[in-house]
Order: C-alpha cells, then sequence, then structure tokens
C-alpha cells in the first residue's frame, strides 16, 4: 500500500471547516483512499472513503486531486466532539480481507 | 449498521497472569479479524491476522505463544496475553473488514499489568 503523509497536529476554531490534508505520491491505480479518526481511548472510526471521484457523506466530504496524489478530508462545521486524530490511508482493494496500515495521523484539536 | 463488539473494555491484572480479549462482530460474519495494539501517544500497530479455522499471522517480532489468538466461529476472535508483564500494558484494537467502510474496529481495551 501506499504511503502516506499528514501533518501531525492542525486546530480549527469551533464552526469553522476544517480542512485536513493527506499526501499519497506513490498511489497506485487501484487505491482507494480511506479516512479514519480516532477519539482519545478509543477505537478507530471510519469517516469516508474514495478512489478518484470526490465524495461526501454526513460525516465529512472527500476531495481527490485529479492526479490523485494528495487529498483533503473536510469537517464543514467543526465541533468540539471532532476533536480526534485523523488517520488517512491508502488501500489496495475496496474488498473485504485486506489489513489497514495505519501512520502517525493529524491530531486535529477543535478550539470553542 | 455493522458493528464490532470488544470485550473488557479495561482490565489490570497482575504480573504472570493471563488476560483474554473477545472481539465479536455483530451482525455480519468475519473469516478475517486484526489485532492491534497502541501504546501512548503513538499509532495503530498490526499484531497479528486472526483467521476463521486457521491458524493466525503474526507481524514480524510479536511472539505467538505470548499472544495467543483463537478465531473458533465466523463472528468471534480472542486474544490472550499469557504470562503477562509490565511491558505488556498497551491499548489493543480488534477489526473485522467490511466492504465499503475498510473495516469496522472495537473500542479497545486497557490493559494495565502490575
Amino acid at each position: 500500500d501506499a504511503k502516506t503523509t499528514q501533518p501531525p497536529s492542525m486546530d480549527c476554531a469551533e464552526g469553522r471547516a476544517a480542512n485536513l490534508p493527506c499526501n499519497h505520491s506513490t498511489i497506485s491505480g487501484n487505491e482507494y483512499v480511506y479516512w479514519y479518526r480516532q477519539i482519545h481511548s478509543q477505537g478507530p472510526q471510519y469517516i469516508i472513503h474514495g478512489l478518484k471521484n470526490n465524495e461526501t457523506n454526513e460525516m465529512a466530504s472527500l476531495i481527490i486531486t485529479e492526479d490523485r496524489k494528495s487529498s483533503t478530508l473536510i469537517l464543514p462545521h467543526a465541533t468540539l466532539r471532532d476533536t480526534a486524530v485523523y488517520y488517512c490511508i491508502v488501500r489496495s482493494t475496496e474488498t473485504s480481507g485486506s489489513r489497514l496500515t495505519f501512520g502517525e495521523g493529524t491530531q486535529l484539536t477543535v478550539n470553542p | 449498521g455493522a458493528v464490532v463488539s470488544q470485550h473488557p473494555s479495561r482490565v489490570i491484572c497482575k504480573s504472570g497472569t493471563s488476560v483474554k480479549i473477545e472481539c465479536r462482530s455483530l451482525d455480519f460474519q468475519a473469516t478475517t479479524m486484526f489485532w492491534y495494539r497502541q501504546f501512548p501517544k503513538q499509532s495503530l500497530m498490526l499484531m497479528a491476522t486472526s483467521n476463521e479455522g486457521s491458524k493466525a499471522t503474526y507481524e514480524q517480532g510479536v511472539e505467538k505463544d505470548k499472544f495467543l489468538i483463537n478465531h473458533a466461529s465466523l463472528t468471534l476472535s480472542t486474544l490472550t496475553v499469557t504470562s503477562a508483564h509490565p511491558e505488556d500494558s498497551s491499548f489493543y484494537i480488534c477489526s473485522a473488514p467490511w466492504r465499503g467502510a475498510g473495516a469496522f474496529f472495537g473500542q479497545g481495551t486497557r490493559l494495565t499489568v502490575v
């Protein structure tokens, strides 16, 4: 699976949009971009994933650049409960069975 | 929706004893489950892959005789930390693959060995 690079930490004001970047310059054509988050002392939580088109769900939006070498997770209206470590993971298949390899992630702190 | 339940959420044990952690997939079957370990301020590190009906696959550096994994059914995998020592104190997390979401994760187990 391709390696990802994320800033170690970011801050965001409550109510504002949080934009979390991820670089995955070595991504290959069949690899998806997944985002998870981990709130302190809990298991990771799935947020969203995509291949090449932008995606949106009730939690967030995922913007993938045209060359697919980077992506941005957008939390449109961050709340204090969104404070967590956010992990960007590139994975070779959408089907079940393959492992997820976690990098260091980005610690997002939402401030009141 | 699909959920993975992990139990216990927190356990304290004496050095030298064994501790069993359960991971259940609710409302779906999981032929494969993954076990991770996470030390404070670090990321999740994959320890082993649990395979239903066959032996687990361990990552390099993980002692298979110390971390016993059993995947006896399509909904249950267990991790037993044998002869636990203080350095085994950590946050253990299981996950089950799920098409579309990549995987669902358990709530995690905070193990403290005293």
